[in-house]
């Protein structure tokens, strides 16, 4: 079966730095999303990763390594507004994408 | 500014009841996707449709139907509403395919089924 793995919620402090994690199994590989969702709205867009290694945005980056299944997204300098959840998604052979459970991201002052 | 609406925003229906949500885009994109989300899961692909008069089932597509009459709007119905479809359910529309192949979502719709 096609599984994505997220931890479930992750705690940091205003103004550090945050690595979530997402690992997928999935038949066949078209790319791999990052979405942010607020509690109560819509997920949105915030990266795209289709090649190994790192795409940087601003605060945020996501990594990607295909042979581990593997992808991370990396936030810098934590505002309290980051407090969200975070959506991994794959897009598998069928271009249907997969998603994940999500992270839920805490920030503390 | 193009965009993705749902409505209604909120719906609270009885067990057994003809229910139909709407989505409406102005991206003009080809793809147009129906997913609910519950707590503990993923987005769950409901149906989707890949232009005007296609439609597909997704993973959780059983007790729910669409139609594709024109490229701006993706109805979904609930032939007869159960305790089990209350959920958040989202649009989401996409234009083609890897980095554009982004699904942009709609501000979604909260249903409870009494």
């Amino acid at each position: 079966g096609q599984n994505i793995d997220q931890p479930t919620e992750m705690t940091a402090t205003e103004g550090a730095i945050v690595q979530i994690n997402c690992t997928y199994q999935t038949s066949g590989f078209n790319g791999l999303f990052w979405y942010q969702q607020h509690a109560g709205e819509a997920p949105t867009f915030l990266s795209y990763n289709v090649l190994d290694g790192l795409e940087e945005k601003g605060r945020f980056s996501s990594f990607l390594s295909r042979s581990k299944g593997y992808s991370y997204l990396l936030l810098k300098e934590l505002q309290m507004k980051d407090s969200a959840s975070y959506l991994c998604a794959v897009m598998d052979s069928n271009y249907q994408l997969i998603w994940g459970a999500g992270t839920k991201l805490i920030i503390k002052p | 500014d193009a965009e993705i609406t749902q409505s209604p925003r909120h719906k609270i229906t009885e067990t057994g009841r003809q229910v139909t949500l709407a989505c409406h885009q102005t991206w003009n994109h080809n793809n147009m996707f129906w997913y609910r989300q519950d707590l503990g899961h993923g987005l769950r692909l409901i149906h989707y449709s890949y232009g005007v008069q296609d439609t597909n089932k997704g993973e959780v597509s059983d007790g729910y139907s669409v139609s594709r009459s024109n490229t701006e709007d993706l109805p979904l119905t609930l032939e007869s509403a159960a305790s089990s479809q209350t959920s958040v359910y989202f649009c989401a529309s996409s234009e083609g395919q890897g980095e554009t192949d982004t699904q942009y979502f709609g501000p979604g719709t909260r249903l409870t089924v009494l």
